[in-house]
């Protein structure tokens, strides 16, 4: 079974500042994908950014990265250069490739950005 | 293209009745996962849904059932209510392509109310 953790349950950063979201994962898969996923208040969950476990190479969108230790199963998001549209819950998220497509996510951390 | 649409938004029901969740994917997609969003329990898997098949189920208790159309369309029943299943429930859609990576896009969820 997977299970992924998220240990922050809450996050503040000042706008135009860096922030490290925490996530770690469990899983007995070799192939598997993991995600950030953000949901704002208006609730419509959204794909920040998506990581395949057999590439090696941190997967990067724009100011999203992360920093995927398989080793360690941890899967950290960075947001830099951090926005007042960042703030929501974000969730950390793991599946295996192929068939099944259920999504197991972690409790979510909520971030707010301070202007 | 229009997004996933999930009727209705708000739902207020009373304890022992039952309800039906509606979720229209995005058009061509195939698969429909559904999920339960709750404060205590944080996102939960309910079932996944492809070519009107049940490809897999969450531990939910047999209260909880579903089905796809063959339009794909997928409802989710609830059947005599309790408090705990208030929640937001979301839908979540797919290509399904049999290969690489497909992106699943939520719905904005219906937040259904026990009294």
């Amino acid at each position: 079974a997977q299970t992924v953790t998220q240990s922050q349950p809450e996050m503040s950063v000042q706008e135009a500042e860096t922030v490290t979201l925490s996530c770690t994962y469990d899983t007995s898969e070799n192939n598997y994908y993991l995600f950030w996923y953000k949901q704002p208040p208006s609730r419509q969950m959204i794909l920040v950014i998506r990581q395949e476990a057999y590439k090696q190479q941190n997967a990067t969108e724009n100011r999203f990265s992360v920093n995927f230790q398989k080793a360690a199963k941890s899967f950290s998001l960075k947001i830099s250069d951090s926005q007042l549209g960042d703030t929501a819950m974000y969730f950390c998220a793991s599946r295996t490739q192929g068939g099944s497509e259920k999504l197991v996510f972690g409790k979510g951390t909520k971030l707010t950005v301070n202007p | 293209k229009a997004g996933v649409t999930q009727t209705p938004r708000y739902l207020i029901k009373t304890r022992g009745q039952q309800v039906t969740l509606s979720c229209s994917p995005i058009s061509g997609h195939r698969s429909v996962s559904w999920y339960q969003q709750t404060p205590g329990q944080g996102l939960q898997f309910l079932f996944e849904y492809f070519s009107e098949t049940q490809r897999n189920k969450g531990n939910f208790p047999g209260r909880f059932s579903g089905r796809q159309f063959s339009n794909s369309r997928s409802e989710m029943n609830v059947s005599t209510l309790e408090l705990g299943d208030s929640a937001l429930y979301l839908c979540a859609s797919s290509l399904n392509q049999a290969s690489g990576y497909n992106e699943q896009f939520f719905g904005p969820g219906t937040r259904l109310t026990v009294l």
